[in-house]
């Protein structure tokens, strides 16, 4: 079946701008996390969502980052004003829960900030 | 705060060779997932362990999970070059179901 999508792949954009990142989650998957992975470095998780409940908005750098989720559907991350310390590949991964919370990753986004 | 420190940091060797990362905190998980992320690529779900002294086999690699729950090592037998990529360590779930990420050990598997 279909995995994690993410789009687009790839993003540069001028510091300054904002930009929107989207995240297919596997269909039926109740959870969705995003996380940033700096070049070398491992996964910071940023903002959790599952089903209905508010999301875990603990690990949001700052009040420029946002993210939204419609229902059990796709995902949108945005930055505004992006800064050049933005620049990463941001992952989403979905979960269907259960005991284990096993994630399944989606191929990232790599975002440059000039 | 749970920290999982993975090590080494990073790992070259030749085609052939066996190897062993480990993944150690002072934390109990409940368990303990093991991930691969090849360059420009999300990371791939390896294996999940939940007992302690839990041993799983997935081919050439072998899991381990400590017998308290704290730590983890992966130890692979004849590494190939396909092998290569960044191996991470997960231990939850924790509160509000997220996991604990480990930063890696990027292993790279020379012809």
């Amino acid at each position: 079946g279909a995995g994690v999508s993410q789009s687009p792949s790839n993003k540069v954009t001028e510091k300054g701008k904002d930009v929107e990142l989207r995240c297919d989650p596997i269909s039926g998957h109740t959870a969705l996390y995003w996380y940033r992975q700096r070049l070398g470095q491992g996964l910071e998780f940023l903002i959790y969502f599952q089903g209905n409940s508010a999301p875990d908005k603990s690990g949001l750098p700052s009040d420029r980052f946002s993210a939204e989720r419609t229902g059990e559907s796709v995902s949108t991350l945005t930055i505004q004003r992006t800064q050049q310390e933005d620049s990463a590949v941001y992952l989403c991964a979905s979960s269907s829960g259960g005991a284990l919370w096993e994630q399944y990753f989606g191929p990232g986004t790599r975002l440059t900030v000039t | 705060t749970q920290l999982l420190e993975q090590s080494p940091q990073f790992l070259s060797i030749q085609e052939g060779e066996n190897l062993t990362v480990y993944c150690n905190s002072s934390s109990v998980f409940s368990s303990l997932q093991w991930y691969r992320q090849e360059p420009g690529e999300g990371p791939v779900l390896l294996v999940t362990v939940v007992t302690g002294g839990e041993v799983k086999k997935l081919k050439r690699l072998t899991f381990q999970f400590g017998d308290a729950r704290k730590d983890s090592s992966l130890h692979i037998t004849a590494a190939q070059p396909g092998d290569t990529g960044l191996y991470l360590c997960a231990g939850g779930p924790g509160s509000n179901y997220k996991l604990t990420f480990g930063k890696g050990t990027l292993l790279t598997v020379n012809p």
